[in-house]
């Protein structure tokens, strides 16, 4: 089982562009969660997708947008790249209504804007 | 507002020691807290969850309602628990989502 596996790595975008991170979730999970964790910070909920759609999102304007496809996998689309958006994101799968047993997260993509 | 704070950024101990990681968090709600661990070029991953009163790798915490606080413990540290270690709060029920805090660096040395 290869976990959460998240693409590319890193990646280097110019201000003002787009840019689209993704995430398969581990075997057997049906629920994706985003984060954002800047330099120094924990991680920062983004939002959650489950069957197919966004069902909680935190505080983040909507430059930031998701999409989730019926084999569960995920991306988050990030526009209008701002230079505060230079952040590890990490993607955290789980089981609908399991919350509570724990997240298994992704190694990341590391998002440097210039 | 719901909020977790771990007020020590870094704590470096000697092989053998006590180690206390403390966390404290805000929330008017009653609360699902978990510890979450990354070792060095490792990917972030569950150390344990309040509900379960589990002890792994030796560590442990306990919930305090009234001090509001969910503090990590391990009586005898081991160079190998040298990590990054964050502790989070859930939020939003069993369909929920964490709030982290910044994180402790933990470094034992020998």
């Amino acid at each position: 089982d290869a976990g959460v596996t998240q693409s590319p790595t890193h990646l280097i975008k110019t201000r003002g562009q787009q840019v689209t991170l993704r995430c398969s979730p581990k075997s057997g999970h049906d629920t994706v969660s985003w984060y954002q964790q800047a330099l120094g910070q924990g991680p920062q909920f983004i939002f959650q997708y489950y069957e197919e759609e966004e069902r909680q999102r935190g505080n983040f304007p909507d430059r930031f947008s998701g999409h989730q496809f019926p084999n569960y996998s995920s991306e988050l689309n990030v526009n209008a790249l701002l230079l505060g958006d230079s952040a590890l994101y990490l993607c955290a799968s789980s089981l609908w209504d399991r919350v509570t047993y724990g997240y298994t997260f992704g190694s990341g993509t590391r998002l440097t804007v210039v | 507002a719901q909020r977790v704070t771990q007020p020590e950024k870094l704590l470096s101990v000697f092989k053998g020691a006590p180690v206390e990681l403390k966390c404290n968090y805000s929330y008017s709600g009653s609360p699902e807290l978990f510890w979450y661990v990354q070792y060095s070029r490792q990917r972030l991953q569950l150390l344990l969850r309040h509900i379960s009163r589990e002890s792994i790798k030796g560590f442990t915490a306990d919930l305090n309602k009234g001090e509001t606080s969910f503090h990590l413990k391990k009586p005898f540290a081991q160079e190998e628990d040298s990590a990054m270690y964050y502790c989070a709060l859930n939020y939003g029920g069993s369909q929920g989502n964490l709030i982290f805090g910044k994180g402790t660096k933990l470094s034992v040395k020998p």
